[in-house]
């Protein structure tokens, strides 16, 4: 079954910790993104990539860091200089102008 | 102006009405537009895209678009508390590149049995 992995499903960080969250997907997609969702609140942009090796910052990239290494896999890495970080992480991808397709998310909280 | 705009709601039906869900874009050249249930703590799933003018069904769901009054609806019939979720309204600007699909924040919609 194809779909989008995200892992983990919840994690606890403490502040001042830099935190990786994973997400591998097998759709064979070109475009992946990242988004940030806080509660009541609608889908923001962190980061996508178009293509391997590339990627843009989206609407709310400060204080996070991506990698592109293989069509499958984006990370994204939370850093300390991100100043309110606990949120639920979404990745997604599709092919162009196809709709999005969204892993189960991750939620993160640092205290 | 925001790109996609939604009544955040909350909006109440009560179960078996019809439940309706109206989403206004910016961009005239816009080419799809696609329909997302997000239950509390879940991500968003697709319920429904569109790509023409005029209404497209889909079991109880009907996807309604009007591209000269750039609007697009979601009606939803004989609406269950299972249909209690936010939905989101992603339109799909005519440029280039990756970043060209923009969400709308979400009507919350809640069904009383």
């Amino acid at each position: 079954d194809g779909g989008i992995t995200q892992s983990p499903k919840y994690l606890f960080r403490k502040e001042g910790q830099n935190v990786t969250l994973s997400c591998e997907q097998n759709l064979n997609h070109d475009a992946m993104y990242w988004y940030r969702q806080d509660p009541g609140q609608g889908l923001r942009l962190i980061y996508y990539s178009q293509i391997v090796n590339d990627f843009q910052k989206g609407d709310i990239a400060e204080g996070y860091s991506v990698s592109r290494e293989k069509k499958e896999s984006f990370p994204l890495t939370v850093t300390s200089a991100q100043k309110n970080p606990t949120a639920f992480y979404l990745c997604a991808s599709r092919d162009y102008n196809s709709p999005l397709h969204f892993g189960n998310g991750t939620r993160l909280t640092v205290t | 102006q925001k790109e996609v705009e939604q009544n955040s709601g909350p909006l109440s039906v009560p179960e078996g009405a019809i439940a309706s869900l109206n989403c206004t874009y910016s961009d005239r050249g816009s080419q799809s537009f696609f329909w997302y249930r997000q239950y509390s703590g879940k991500s968003p799933e697709l319920i429904m895209s569109i790509y023409s003018n005029g209404d497209k069904e889909d079991g109880r769901f009907t996807a309604q678009l009007n591209k000269a009054s750039q609007y697009v609806s979601l009606l939803i019939r004989d609406s269950q508390p299972s249909d209690s979720a936010t939905y989101l309204c992603a339109v799909n600007r005519a440029q280039t590149g990756a970043n060209n699909l923009f969400f709308g924040t979400g009507t919350r919609l809640t069904v009383i049995p």
